[in-house]
This record gives structure tokens, sequence and C-alpha cells, in this order.
């Protein structure tokens, strides 16, 4: 079945460093991926999608690009702000899962200042 | 546009007793979705209507679980009786179809404690 693994957290950064969550994925159709960000004590919301192979998906600085080759669509950022302290959950939904979304665990990010 | 609201925030009972969850999905979406957040875990669906019909309802434990949206707007989502293990944040969501590329907006969110 479908399936989506992504690194476990926290991950803690300065202001301003690089940011890499990786998140790999098992499909049998031909996916379309997420990035969701949940932030203190509201409800999730999409940061970027990519729905086909090579798209880069982008939004607030953040960038993932869809990789069939590798099954991956890692977030990047390259200047995170402490206002980035979040969950960021990766996601997937094909037809052959019958367009249920598939969600990784969620890694948790905190930006110190 | 207002997003989607859900009722209430947070919620303790004891195993055994009921609960029931309300969520107004946002207006005009077809498709609603309730979501199982497990401390520690991403979302695991349980449910999804497209209007008031069930599209799938596969991880629904339907022994203890049940859910309607009857005029294909609002929804409830009932466990009856509650076990330790349905502690955990409900989730509810929608979206305007349920294409693979619909994005699907979020609740804040029912937080559930069975003691």
């Amino acid at each position: 079945g479908n399936s989506v693994t992504q690194m476990e957290g926290p991950v803690t950064l300065s202001e301003e460093a690089f940011l890499t969550i990786n998140c790999t994925y098992t499909a049998t159709g031909y996916p379309s991926l997420f990035w969701y960000v949940q932030y203190p004590g509201e409800g999730l919301q999409l940061l970027l999608k990519a729905t086909k192979a090579d798209d880069k998906g982008s939004n607030k600085g953040f960038e993932a690009t869809y990789r069939k080759e590798t099954t991956s669509f890692h977030l990047e950022k390259g200047s995170v702000q402490v206002s980035d302290s979040a969950v960021y959950f990766c996601a997937l939904s094909d037809e052959t899962g019958g367009f249920k979304t598939i969600f990784g665990a969620g890694t948790r990010l905190f930006v110190k200042a | 546009e207002a997003g989607v609201a859900q009722s209430p925030r947070y919620k303790i009972i004891e195993k055994r007793q009921s609960v029931a969850f309300w969520c107004n999905p946002i207006s005009g979406h077809a498709t609603l979705y309730w979501y199982q957040q497990i401390l520690g875990q991403g979302p695991k669906l349980l449910i999804q209507f497209q209007n008031n019909g069930v599209v799938d309802d596969s991880q629904l434990p339907k022994d203890r679980f049940s859910a309607e949206r009857l005029k294909g707007v609002d929804s409830t989502l009932k466990i009856q009786p509650a076990k330790l293990e349905d502690s955990a944040v409900y989730l509810c969501a929608s979206s305007f179809t349920s294409g693979r590329r619909d994005e699907q907006f979020f609740g804040p969110g029912t937080r559930l404690t069975v003691l």
C-alpha cells in the first residue's frame, strides 16, 4: 500500500540556518505530493504541493521537488525564521488509494533566535 | 472566507462514555473528511464523505464509531463507548472535490482525552 516516511524530529536550528526535512514515499500509482504545516494551536494548512515528476512546489520561501527516480519530496528553506517553528507533514494522494491522503508522522521544527 | 469550524475544542471523558464532535466545512466544499491524529503520528483518515454519501470508511472502527453528514453540509462523529486508546485529536477537513490534486482545509481539531 501507499506510505510516507519522513525524518524524525525534533529538528532544532538557529535563525537563518538552512533547513532540510527528508520525505520519501511508496505508491503504486502516480501520486500528488504535499507538505502541510501545523503551527502551534492551529489546524494543518497546505504549504506546497507538486502533482507530477520534476515539479517544484514553493511557498513562503519553502521548496520541494518531486523526484520520481528517488521517490522523494524533501522540504528545504534557505533561511529559517523563528516563526517557522511548527510541525511539518509530508503527504501523498493517488488514484490507486482512492485519492485517500496518506500522511507521514510529522517533523517538529524549533527555530531559536 | 470562513474556515472549517469544529466543536468542542477539548473534551475529557471516562472510558465507556459516549462523545460527539461537530464539524462545519467551508461553504461549497463537497468533500468532508474526519481524521484521527494520535500524539506523535500523522493524521489517519477515518471516513470521507462526498456530499452526504460515504466514499471511504475502511479505517473507521464501526463497532464504536459512527459519522453522518445528513444534509451534505455539517457532520458529526460519535464514539460510543469510548476506550482509552481513542485519546487523540480528531480533525475535520474539507475540499472542493476529491481529486488527487485537491487541497484539504483543516479545522483546529478536537482534543479528546479518555480517562
